[in-house]
């Protein structure tokens, strides 16, 4: 099983509606996780963390499952502005983080 | 502008070549990263520092690779002898003392290997 697993995409998705993608992580001693966003020919950033009860930043929720081991994105009324790649990030330790290799989302007008 | 910034931002280079990449972190930030990422791949981890110290090195970075940080502020990866396998983006990151887990990176260097 690998580290990160994400569902490459793409999600196809139209103006308005809402999405939610999931990933897995194969180590259930991973102390943190996070969503990055990264745009084409970009770097990636920092989305959002995700913590144990769950957490939301306007449109964007984030959900952790440790019994599971996955993390969810879901985001709402989607903008066109939203299309990227949304990369899953898990922190197994303190010095190292693994990332997936990312889910790719294009809002449609 | 006081975020990661990485030197140059585009490299072609000749196969058999040698080239170096410059990361300035985020000033007050001891740990530095240096990551890889090839079309459709997320980053894949090569090295970091914590100040000064490299202190763990991925076996993605062969013996072509090295990595320096000598006064614990700027880095450099370094790549001899390039192959056209080493074509990808290295993108360079940093983290606080306070928030080791929260990673800042630079807009990276594009290298093309012909």
């Amino acid at each position: 099983r690998k580290e990160v697993e994400q569902d490459p995409g793409p999600f196809n998705v139209p103006e308005g509606a809402t999405v939610a993608f999931n990933c897995t992580y194969s180590n259930s001693a991973s102390q943190s996780f996070f969503w990055y966003r990264q745009d084409c020919r970009k770097e990636p950033k920092l989305l959002m963390s995700v913590y144990s009860s769950g957490n939301e930043d306007g449109r964007f929720t984030a959900q952790l499952n440790r019994a599971s081991q996955y993390i969810s994105l879901l985001i709402r009324d989607s903008k066109l502005s939203d299309s990227a790649t949304y990369l899953c990030v898990v922190n197994p330790r303190d010095d190292k983080i693994i990332f997936g290799k990312g889910t790719r989302l294009h809002i449609l007008p | 502008d006081t975020g990661v910034s990485q030197d140059p931002r585009h490299k072609i280079t000749k196969r058999g070549q040698n080239v170096t990449f410059r990361c300035d972190p985020i000033s007050e930030h001891n740990r530095l990263y240096w990551y890889r990422q090839t079309l459709g791949q997320g980053p894949e981890f090569l090295t970091y520092f914590q100040n000064e110290a490299q202190l763990e090195k991925s076996r993605l970075l062969s013996d072509r690779f090295s990595a320096e940080r000598p006064k614990g502020s700027f880095s450099t990866l370094e790549i001899q002898r390039t192959e056209q396998g080493d074509s990808a983006m290295y993108l360079c990151a940093s983290s606080s003392r306070t928030r080791q887990e929260t990673q800042y990176f630079g807009p990276g260097t594009r290298l093309l290997v012909l």
